[in-house]
């Protein structure tokens, strides 16, 4: 298997743009996990998905953030509109069993200007 | 307040050495322990995982990590450094009866010298 797939690995945009990054989780898993990981605040929890369903979005820091998965094989992260505070890497993980293993794309790197 | 620490923001061994990265947690019952790397430019790898039992927790490169209940400790060690063992490692702990939520520490950056 490939691995956990995001896209795109940069991006940079201007505020008040809408971004979306995109993440395809490995097969056959069934969770799936979006986090955010800045210098000030470490690693951080944005949203969980189960089984397409989202569980847990108490990380998603405003109305400005939404996720989706509208199937097993592929999640998005959008933000509208983007503020320079958003600039930071994303990650999204993904896991057969939500006690084992968070296998971890690449992280998309996102400049907001 | 829950929490995860890594005390030592950035080490730097020699090649060859030993090493040790601490991790404390402060947790009202012990929570699932892990132990993540991340090289520059890359996702999370999983090193090792303890949940319950023996308390010395055997993982991949050669890394090992002692569970300490009475420190609230989930240490990371390795005996013999290697150059490409360079980035940065972090402590997670997932809160039992949460069974999803990886809360991870601050990251410990490891530079390994010549």
């Amino acid at each position: 298997d490939a691995g956990v797939i995001q896209s795109p690995r940069h991006e940079v945009t201007e505020m008040g743009q809408e971004v979306t990054l995109r993440c395809k989780p490995i097969s056959g898993h069934n969770s799936l996990f979006w986090y955010r990981q800045t210098m000030m605040r470490g690693l951080e929890l944005l949203i969980y998905f189960n089984n397409n369903v989202p569980i847990d979005d108490s990380g998603m820091p405003e109305d400005r953030f939404s996720a989706k998965m509208p199937n097993a094989s592929f999640s998005t992260l959008k933000i509208q509109p983007s503020e320079p505070r958003d600039s930071a890497v994303y990650f999204c993980a993904s896991t057969e069993d939500t006690l084992d293993i968070q296998y971890f794309g690449a992280g998309t790197r996102l400049s907001v200007l | 307040a829950q929490s995860v620490t890594q005390p030592d923001i950035h080490i730097t061994v020699s090649e060859g050495a030993s090493l040790e990265l601490r991790c404390n947690y402060s947790y009202g019952a012990t929570p699932y322990l892990f132990w993540y790397v991340q090289s520059p430019g890359q996702g999370l790898q999983l090193l090792l995982k303890y949940f319950s039992g023996d308390t010395l927790v055997q993982g991949i490169k050669g890394f090992e990590a002692e569970f300490k209940r009475s420190q609230s400790s989930f240490n990371l060690r390795k005996p013999s450094v290697h150059w490409s063992d360079a980035a940065e490692y972090f402590c997670a702990v997932v809160e039992r009866g949460s069974n999803y939520k990886l809360t991870f520490g601050k990251g410990t950056l490891l530079t390994v010298n010549p």
